[in-house]
């Protein structure tokens, strides 16, 4: 898979292969990450979330890795496939009283 | 499990029409969340309600919109009059707890002001 962030719209992935997809974050002091999948015509879904007292978060197929250190936050997705095409939000947070960020939002699209 | 579920999916209006988009939020969930999503801003934070009541309204554009949340079930957000600028992607969202929990999205309005 290709790595990429978030200044680049688009991420094309062969199925089967691993998806990697990067966010960098604002707010050295932001303490929660949560990663959306957009698919068309839907509401954002939650897929993964990881506080800043941990490094890295597995999920189903999804693995959140979290690099304080240089605000960079990534999305891994294994054996991507064809129902992983959608647009992938990363999504910051300051503390319990503070407004979810939105990044800009990235399209994965898997090639059969 | 019944989602955040939102109506209508979509509404075509005239321009200087009032619109009403409403949403339900999961039952249990205490915090609603009204977001608007463009291609050229992304999702934006219109408003939130904790506990039926407005705690942060700095994300409405203008008067001319409005939020209400008269039950734990049941949120309007209002726009009179309607310009062509509003249209855009609706979408409300609600979550338990303070904000830095997992908020959940329904569907989504599509709005489109002629």
């Amino acid at each position: 898979g290709e790595s990429v962030g978030l200044h680049l719209p688009t991420l094309s992935v062969q199925e089967g292969d691993n998806s990697i997809i990067n966010c960098a974050y604002s707010n050295s002091a932001s303490d929660y990450f949560i990663w959306y999948k957009q698919e068309s015509g839907k509401g954002p879904q939650f897929i993964i979330d990881i506080r800043s007292n941990m490094d890295k978060r597995q999920g189903q197929r999804v693995t959140v890795l979290l690099n304080k250190t240089v605000k960079h936050l990534s999305l891994q997705i294994a054996a991507t496939q064809p129902g992983d095409s959608a647009v992938y939000f990363c999504a910051e947070i300051l503390g319990a009283n503070s407004k979810l960020t939105f990044g800009k939002g990235i399209t994965l699209s898997v090639r059969p | 499990d019944a989602g955040v579920i939102q109506s209508p999916r979509h509404e075509v209006t005239e321009m200087g029409q009032e619109v009403t988009l409403r949403c339900k939020p999961i039952s249990g969930h205490n915090s609603l969340f009204w977001y608007r999503q463009t291609m050229m801003r992304g999702l934006e934070l219109l408003i939130y309600f904790n506990n039926n009541v407005p705690i942060d309204d700095s994300g409405m554009p203008e008067d001319r919109f409005s939020a209400k949340m008269p039950n734990a079930s049941f949120s309007t957000l209002k726009i009179q009059p309607s310009e062509p600028r509003d249209s855009a992607v609706y979408f409300c969202a609600s979550s338990f707890g303070q904000l830095n929990q997992p908020q959940h999205f329904g569907d989504g309005t599509r709005l489109s002001i002629l």
